[in-house]
């Protein structure tokens, strides 16, 4: 079965400073690798995805993330954060196009002025 | 596109009622859904995957007789929390998948908070 541990369940960062957000996961498979964003009392918005295409992926708002196997990681970047990140972000596992998402505890971000 | 909905977006009931939740896929066709539910600041946990024409998948602890869920078509999913008590209070999510994207990508709604006084 697969899983996600995201490390840091609340990250705090300058405005302006680089973003990091960890994500490790575990499948047999190939996973389907996805990074999700939360603002309050709203769904899920997701910003990128990774399907066994190219291992750097580019999503939404500025954000990247790079697929690492040897490493299990799907770690979430942005070189410049803006006070409109502030949110909670979600990294989430599959294995397969059948099988439902299977989420991390959620990496809380705060921006700081 | 692949826009989902949920209706209600807030309900307060009083404890032994039972609540209807309603999501729609608005611009794709869904023969699956999932029924999320996400308590305050904690993550989201799969209650169950629904399927069109067929009887709800449910994950161990979730009590079929109490969530009912029902998926009659191929873009509505209802979840009726039966009998609701306060410990059922929470932020309920669904999301579906467009098959024709050929992606397991799930489409979240946008939630709906159930307050049970």
């Amino acid at each position: 079965a697969q899983s996600v541990t995201q490390l840091g369940s609340h990250v705090s960062v300058s405005e302006g400073a680089l973003v990091l957000l960890r994500c490790n996961y575990s499948s047999s498979v190939p996973p389907y690798l996805f990074w999700y964003v939360q603002y309050p009392n709203q769904g899920l918005q997701l910003l990128l995805k990774y399907t066994s295409a190219a291992t750097l992926v580019k999503g939404i708002n500025g954000f990247e993330a790079e697929f690492k196997k040897s490493e299990t990681s799907f770690h979430l970047t942005k070189p410049s954060a803006h006070m409109s990140d502030a949110a909670e972000y979600f990294c989430a596992v599959s294995d397969s196009r059948n099988t439902p998402l299977v989420f991390g505890k959620g990496t809380r971000l705060s921006v700081i002025a | 596109g692949a826009v989902v909905s949920q209706h209600p977006s807030r309900v307060i009931c009083k404890s032994g009622t039972s609540v209807k939740i309603e999501c729609r896929s608005l611009d794709f066709q869904a023969t699956t859904m999932f029924w999320y539910r996400q308590f305050p600041k904690q993550s989201l946990m799969l209650m169950a995957t629904s399927n069109e024409g067929s009887k709800a998948t449910y994950e161990q602890g979730v009590e079929k007789d109490k969530f009912l869920i029902n998926h009659a078509s191929l873009t509505l999913s209802t979840l009726t929390v039966t009998s609701a008590h306060p410990e059922d209070s929470s932020f309920y999510i669904c999301s579906a998948r467009d098959l024709d994207r050929g992606s397991n990508e799930q489409f979240f709604g946008p939630g709906t908070r159930l307050t049970v006084l």
